[in-house]
């Protein structure tokens, strides 16, 4: 258990379905971010939030939309993706700025599994 | 961000030692390395991390060169559940944030 919690683990959806990730971490951390990982390939960086404010948009297309109401939670809303969007999709978050640089490191989700068809 | 080479992959013998080398040529004087493994369709986790100093915790040990251009993640008694995709990586000195890239890693398989 990283105290990051992911649903669904599991989703399949249709090219014309819309449908949201969830991410909730209880480690009172103030970043949040979404990794994408596609078969075989590694980690995709796709958005950063920060106090609840996106401080990085990783050239992500619009299809995926983001959400963060507050630092404990974050969603990743879809619509209208393409096969090729099918991966999982992983949830992290860390705390930054807590003045100890070394205990600065990311804690992932165990990720949703999505199958676009 | 530094960029770090690591072997795509590497078998080990269970009860062995596992030794998984990464090359970071460009790492800056403020930068750490810090090593994740990613068991299969699960997120990664964090191992270990370390500044120019060897390093020791329950999973496993890091050692730095002196001139801290690689490392080595040593885990010393390898068991099947250790096979995984171990990423090295080396972080920027300090931002608001944690933009960690991840590289595609090595490949242990730990053999019985």
């Amino acid at each position: 258990e990283t105290g990051v919690t992911q649903t669904p683990r599991h989703l399949v959806m249709g090219m014309t379905n819309k449908k949201s990730l969830k991410c909730e971490q209880h480690l009172g951390h103030n970043a949040m971010y979404w990794y994408k990982q596609s078969a075989k390939k590694p980690l995709e960086l796709m958005f950063v939030y920060n106090f609840k404010e996106q401080t990085e948009n990783n050239s992500v297309p619009s299809r995926f939309s983001p959400e963060c109401p507050n630092s404990s939670h974050l969603f990743l809303h879809l619509h209208t993706l393409q096969p090729e969007d099918s991966a999982l999709y992983l949830c992290a978050s860390s705390q930054f700025g807590s003045g100890d640089f070394t205990n600065e490191k990311l804690f992932f989700g165990s990720g949703t599994q999505l199958s676009v068809l | 961000d530094a960029k770090t080479t690591q072997p795509p992959s590497m078998d080990c013998a269970e009860g062995r030692a596992a030794n998984l080398p990464c090359n970071h040529s460009t790492i800056s004087g403020n930068e750490y390395v810090y090593w994740y493994r990613q068991i299969h369709s699960q997120g990664p986790q964090y191992i270990i991390h370390g500044l120019k100093n060897n390093e020791t915790n329950e999973m496993a040990s890091l050692i730095i060169t002196e001139d801290r251009k690689s490392s080595t993640l040593i885990l010393p008694h390898a068991t099947l559940r250790d096979t995984a995709v171990y990423y090295c990586i080396v972080r920027v000195a300090w931002t608001s944030y944690d933009k960690v890239i991840f590289g595609p890693g090595t490949s242990l398989s730990v053999i019985p």
